[in-house]
């Protein structure tokens, strides 16, 4: 059973680090990302990173401030967060690619984890 | 990079159809064969619905149909269900390793 588990949310930090724990599938085959959901808001996808960290990308409202990586020997998923807004409040997911480089399909979803971000 | 535009909202009765629009531009929809949609009910991860414009994954009912025509995709459920009244995102690959949801449709039942 393919399972993603998401950890580090919280109240803000100077810095945020998310993790994303990957199992029941070959977690080096697949790109990943991470998406967004604000209070009341819609989906908004953040970040991706390819099968083998090689790409990535990011959402113009993360540039600069979001590091998206991964480390496949322990099959987890990582988003530094820096120089957070309130608007970053959200609970952050993070999704799996059905593809080896990004496509925007994601089949699978982990329940996601909540930051906070006070005015 | 601005989200796909979708309806706020549709309704259907048990047993009609539906479709819900998401439009995007030549860099995303109309560019590339990757548009996917999920269903999303609140409280619950969201659930990939269509791929590759028109794939149905394992186990999603073929009442679930995909197409696109230049920069608008579209998502017709047919044979509503109560169970199916939920938010609906559609999402895009927009060039770059980069990609777009809409802003969500709010589907009554």
């Amino acid at each position: 059973e393919v399972q993603l588990v998401e950890s580090g949310g919280g109240l803000v930090q100077p810095g945020l680090r998310l993790s994303c724990a990957g199992s029941g599938f070959r977690f080096n085959d697949y790109a990943m990302h991470w998406v967004r959901q604000g209070p009341g808001k819609g989906l908004e996808w953040v970040a991706s990173i390819s099968w083998n960290g090689g790409h990535v990308a990011y959402a113009d409202s993360v540039k600069g401030r979001f590091t998206i990586s991964r480390d496949n020997a322990e099959n987890s998923l990582y988003l530094q967060m820096n120089s957070l807004r309130p608007e970053d409040s959200a609970f952050y997911h993070c999704a799996k690619d059905t593809q080896t480089y990004s496509s925007g399909a994601f089949d699978y979803w982990g329940q996601g984890t909540l930051v906070t971000v006070s005015s | 990079q601005s989200a796909l535009t979708q309806p706020r909202s549709v309704s259907g009765s048990p047993g009609q159809s539906v479709t819900i629009s998401c439009t995007g531009t030549s860099s995303d929809v109309g560019g590339h064969d990757s548009v996917s949609w999920y269903q999303h009910h609140p409280g619950k991860a969201p659930k990939l619905m269509i791929s590759d414009v028109n794939k149905r994954p394992s186990g999603v009912p073929d009442r679930f149909f995909g197409s696109k025509s230049a920069n608008t995709a579209s998502l017709t459920i047919s044979g509503l269900q109560a169970d199916d009244e939920a938010d609906y995102y559609c999402c895009s690959y927009a060039g770059t390793y980069t990609v777009l949801f809409g802003g969500g449709t709010k589907l009554t039942v």
